[in-house]
Parts: structure tokens; C-alpha cells; sequence
């Protein structure tokens, strides 16, 4: 069946570095979605990728959907507190499954 | 529009009960979600509807668990009889159809669930 491999786990970034996190999948996917959950909330729609080679920028957010359609990544440039919380992926398969990614947690170190 | 309405907030129960969880989706879409959240397993996928009938149910961990959508307009999920390990925060989301393809997922405010 199919499976979607988020990583890494966390990641502990200063404030104003970057941070990159991707998830991959073992089979194509139909579309892709990406999520923000902050510490005590419920996930938040940031972004929904489509077409193979995509690339979506939201001011330091850029999203990137991969040429086969099995692997995408959100990458925050120069992070700030904001932006603290889980990035999650969920990929839609043409056979109307849904799997989430086991999410990414961004820390700010102090 | 209210968003995603889900009761109750915050359950407290014994094992061995039953436990229903509600959930009204934003009006108008037409797919409807169920997910679990814990530290252990993270966010999960139970069940999804579309116009009120259950696409994807693998999600579902046992029979204990059961989820109906009688109207476009509610949704619940049961679990009986209960046990510690269903504690959790229950999700619903509720997504319109994007045409070509599926759409964003609007979440509910969840349901905390602590199993004693």
C-alpha cells in the first residue's frame, strides 16, 4: 500500500535560519497538501500542489512538488517565533486514499 | 459561517462506556473527516465521507469504533466500550469538492477524550 515518509522528525533551528522539511511517497501521488499546527491547535491549511514540477511561494514559504509526483517539501526561509509549530503533508492518491505525513515539529531555539 | 463545529470539547469517561463524538462540517461541503492525535502515533485518519457515504474507513483501529453521517449536516463517532488507549483529541474536518480535484480541510477545534 501506499506510504508517506516525512522528515526529519524535528528540527531545531536559531531564529532567522532556515528550515526544510519533505516527505516522500512510494507511489505517485494525485495531489499534495500542506498543513501548520500550533502547539495546542488543530492543523491549519497553508497550501494545496497539484501539477508535477510545481512550485508555490506564500511570502517566506516556498512549496515544491517534484517532477514524478512523489515527494514535495516546504522550506521556511529565515525563520521566526511564528512560524514554531508541526508541518504536516497529506497526499491524496488516485485511488481516493489519504495519508498524512507524521509531521515535522519546528523549534526556535532560545 | 461558525467553521467546523465539534461537541463535546473536553470527555471524560471510565473504561468500559460509551463514547460518542459529534461534529457539524462547514455547510455546503462535501467531504467529511474523522482523525485521532496522540504523542505516541501523531495525527491519524479514521474515516472520510463523501455526500454522506464512507469512502475510506481503513483508518478505523477496531470494531469498538463506528462512525455515521446521517446528513450533510452531522457526523458522529462512537466508540464502545472505551479503553485508556482511545485517549486522545478527536479532529473532524469538512472539505468542499475543488472540481478537478480534492480541496483544503477546514478542522474543528477537536475533542479531547481521556479514557480512565
Amino acid at each position: 500500500g501506499q506510504q508517506v515518509m516525512q522528515i526529519p522528525q524535528y528540527q531545531h533551528v536559531q531564529e532567522g535560519e532556515d528550515f526544510t522539511t519533505y516527505c516522500n511517497s512510494s507511489t505517485t501521488l494525485s495531489n499534495i497538501q500542506w498543513y501548520k499546527q500550533r502547539p495546542g491547535g488543530h492543523p491549519v491549511f497553508l497550501i494545496q500542489l497539484v501539477k508535477s514540477g510545481e512550485v508555490k511561494k506564500q511570502k517566506r514559504l516556498t512549496f515544491q512538488f517534484g517532477e514524478a509526483k512523489k515527494n514535495s517539501s516546504l522550506h521556511i526561509t529565515a525563520t521566526q517565533t511564528t512560524d514554531v509549530g508541526t508541518y504536516f503533508c497529506a497526499a491524496f492518491y488516485s485511488n481516493y486514499q489519504l495519508i498524512w505525513g507524521a509531521g515535522t515539529k519546528l523549534i526556535i531555539k532560545p | 459561517d461558525a467553521g467546523v463545529i465539534q461537541s463535546p470539547r473536553h470527555e471524560v469517561t471510565e473504561m468500559g462506556q460509551e463514547v460518542t463524538l459529534r461534529c457539524k462540517p462547514i455547510s455546503g461541503h462535501d467531504y467529511l473527516f474523522w482523525y485521532r492525535q496522540t504523542m505516541m502515533r501523531g495525527l491519524e485518519l479514521l474515516i472520510y465521507f463523501n455526500n454522506n457515504v464512507p469512502i475510506d474507513d481503513s483508518g478505523m483501529p477496531e470494531d469498538r469504533f463506528s462512525a455515521k453521517m446521517p446528513n450533510a449536516s452531522f457526523s458522529t463517532l462512537k466508540i464502545q466500550p472505551s479503553e485508556p488507549r482511545d485517549s486522545a483529541v478527536y479532529f473532524c474536518a469538512s472539505s468542499p469538492w475543488g472540481g478537478s480535484s480534492y480541496n483544503e480541510q477546514f478542522f474543528g477545534p477537536g475533542t479531547r477524550l481521556t479514557v480512565l
